[in-house]
């Protein structure tokens, strides 16, 4: 198995409600990452887990809560968005525990719209 | 901190033509450089990478990139294209030092006319 897998593909949601992304990659990759992609923008970073432990977060909001069970699962939840939210949240992972050298495998997204 | 510009937006080219996608870095560190392509509703991938070494570096779908260090600039290159390689293009540099933090230029929209 050679790719990272994203759930939901799209998802609305309003700004009372919680939901959680999901991403999964059967690599045996250590590290794993969440980036916002809004539209004709570059990825942005979002937060970095090493070996299962959360080792960046770039400033996001408390609305965005990350967590990583096992060293294949990665989830977003999400909770009281706002409409500027919305965007293309990428997940990928990497084999070396976040190296600097590192290529990184990316998911195909999923597609959040706040309401 | 590092920053990244890719000074074209866009970059129409006929089928079978040569490309060039440029790319200027900043930084106050040593940076490794990174192409990722974006097909149309998918993830990126990654096209080639410079660590160290020689300063061509040749990377998948017949694409290469040149890192000149005193110009700080890592172009992508390729000398034929095809239909297929409509993307969009990004360049990518990371601090040698610590956690890998990806800082990506605004991309290039490749589009090939036949």
């Amino acid at each position: 198995d050679t790719e990272v897998t994203q759930t939901p593909k799209h998802l609305v949601m309003g700004m009372t409600n919680k939901k959680s992304l999901k991403c999964e990659q059967h690599m045996g990759h250590r590290a794993m990452y969440w980036y916002k992609q809004k539209a004709k923008k570059p990825p942005e970073l979002m937060f970095v887990y090493s070996y299962e432990k959360l080792s960046i977060n770039e400033s996001v909001p408390s609305r965005f809560s990350p967590e990583c069970p096992n060293s294949s699962l990665l989830n977003l939840h999400l909770h009281a968005l706002q409409p500027e939210d919305s965007a293309l949240y990428l997940c990928a992972s990497s084999p070396q525990g976040a190296s600097a050298t590192d290529t990184q495998y990316f998911g195909p997204g999923t597609r959040l719209t706040v309401l | 901190a590092q920053s990244v510009t890719q000074l074209d937006s866009q970059v129409p080219v006929f089928e079978e033509a040569p490309v060039e996608l440029r790319c200027n870095y900043s930084s106050s560190v040593s940076v490794y450089l990174f192409w990722y392509v974006q097909y149309p509703n998918q993830g990126l991938q990654l096209l080639l990478k410079y660590l160290s070494g020689s300063t061509l570096v040749k990377g998948i779908n017949g694409f290469e990139a040149e890192f000149n260090k005193s110009q700080t600039s890592f172009h992508l290159r390729k000398p034929s294209v095809h239909i297929s390689d409509t993307a969009e293009y990004f360049c990518a540099v990371s601090g040698i030092q610590g956690a890998q933090k990806l800082v990506f230029g605004q991309g290039t929209r490749l589009t090939i006319n036949p």
